[in-house]
């Protein structure tokens, strides 16, 4: 147990479908990422939360939209996505903006 | 841009071995540097943080050190066990001119210890 959850552990969705991954952290963090993880790459970083505003958008699709109502919660709301965003989706929190990662357990999504 | 390289990919050692797994990059100009692990299908778990003034980190069998002028870290571990099996990443984080940070891992050296 890290104190970062993340819901649902494995993901399986049409490319129409309309879906969320969720993350909450209970460490009292007040820093929140989303990384991607895929086969043979390295962990790619996707979006940051600090004291809950974004501070990051790494060229990510539309298709992916971060939400962060507060600093122990993050969620990544998907639609439309493609075979191709099939991965290993990372939440990370730490306590300030350059501190220490504590990662979730991931979420696996696959894409028909 | 900062590149960062895990080398070996993968290394298998007997039970009991002493190791060193590499980490190396290309901008020296980091805030610090982690190190993970990471078992098959799940996440990345926390092993050492070494910030930029640290020349090293211990946490029971394991020992991280950093040489930023070399471009370097490298993580030991000590007496081998199987339950040591797992990939591990290493994490370099800079600060930009912008105060933005950037954290860039490696593509991680997967590690089997066989009993």
């Amino acid at each position: 147990e890290t104190g970062v959850t993340q819901t649902p552990r494995h993901l399986v969705m049409g490319m129409t479908n309309k879906k969320s991954l969720k993350c909450e952290q209970h460490l009292g963090h007040n820093a929140m990422y989303w990384y991607k993880q895929s086969a043979k790459k390295p962990l790619e970083l996707m979006f940051v939360y600090n004291f809950k505003e974004q501070t990051e958008n790494n060229s990510v699709p539309s298709r992916f939209s971060p939400e962060c109502p507060n600093s122990s919660h993050l969620f990544l709301h998907l639609h439309t996505l493609q075979p191709e965003d099939s991965a290993l989706y990372l939440c990370a929190s730490s306590q300030e903006f350059t501190g220490e990662l504590f990662f979730g357990e991931g979420s696996r999504l696959t894409v028909l | 841009k900062q590149e960062v390289t895990q080398i070996p990919a993968a290394l298998s050692v007997p039970e009991g071995e002493n190791l060193v797994l590499n980490c190396s990059f290309t901008d020296s100009a980091i805030y610090n540097l982690q190190w993970f692990r990471q078992d098959p299908g799940k996440g990345l778990t926390s092993l050492l943080l070494i910030q930029s003034s640290q020349r090293e980190q211990t946490s029971g069998r394991l020992n991280a050190s950093l040489d930023k002028s070399s471009g370097r870290s490298t993580l030991y571990i000590a007496a081998s066990q199987p339950g040591d099996s797992a990939t591990y990443l290493c994490a370099v984080r800079i600060i930009d001119s912008g105060g933005y940070q950037k954290v860039t891992f490696g593509t991680g050296t997967k590690l089997q210890v066989i009993p």
